[in-house]
């Protein structure tokens, strides 16, 4: 069965300190890979996505996510964190149908 | 390029009356998600159309709950009889996915249903 785990609720980070947000996935066979953000009172946003090729692929905003076959992983990252990406993130598969994750709030302090 | 459009924005009925939920996806688009989700958990898929056929609905509570795409461009889902369980954001999403699209979907604003 196709699975997607977000292992942290909230991630914590101080301003321009690099962030990571985490995401493991099960699914059978090559699977389509995503993470969007949902800020307050807005809809959900595309942030990047992983299909083929390059395992680090670059999205919105700064951000850029790593694909790692063997671990099944699919971690979010940015280099310098913004007060302004304090929003709840989402990774999502979609091997035989779309799976969302249960999110995990990111939280950038001044 | 317009989003995607839902409504109504807010919806407030009581336990055991019948609501619908309408969605306009993007021009072009032809694939078609509804999503339910609920406070503090991510979003569940509960259908998914390609053009007005459905690819996918394991998830909808049939008994309840209904959806449909008849000329392959708006959907409505409807929900008769409503619980207190089904209070929740209704989600729709549209997608131009195909054999040379991109994949990624694009939200529309939800509805915000509250069944008291």
């Amino acid at each position: 069965a196709q699975s997607v785990a977000q292992p942290e609720d909230q991630v914590n980070v101080a301003e321009g300190n690099p962030l990571t947000v985490k995401c493991t996935y099960s699914v059978s066979g090559n699977p389509y890979l995503f993470w969007y953000v949902q800020y307050p009172n807005r809809g959900l946003q595309f942030l990047l996505k992983y299909i083929t090729g390059d395992n680090l692929v670059k999205g919105s905003y700064g951000f850029e996510a790593e694909f790692n076959k063997s671990q099944t992983s699919f971690h979010l990252k940015k280099p310098s964190a913004l007060v302004s990406d304090s929003a709840l993130y989402f990774c999502a598969v979609e091997g035989f149908k779309t799976i969302f994750g249960a999110g995990t709030r990111l939280f950038v302090k001044a | 390029e317009a989003g995607v459009a839902q409504s109504p924005r807010y919806k407030i009925i009581e336990k055991r009356q019948s609501v619908a939920f309408w969605c306009n996806p993007i021009s072009g688009h032809a694939t078609l998600y509804w999503y339910q989700q609920i406070l503090g958990q991510g979003p569940k898929l509960l259908i998914q159309f390609q053009n007005n056929g459905v690819v996918d609905d394991s998830q909808l509570p049939k008994d309840r709950f209904s959806a449909e795409r008849l000329k392959g461009v708006d959907s409505t889902l409807k929900i008769q009889p409503a619980k207190l369980e089904d209070s929740a954001v209704y989600l729709c999403a549209s997608s131009p996915r195909g054999a040379e699209s991109s994949y990624e979907q694009y939200f529309g604003p939800g509805t915000r249903l509250t069944v008291t």
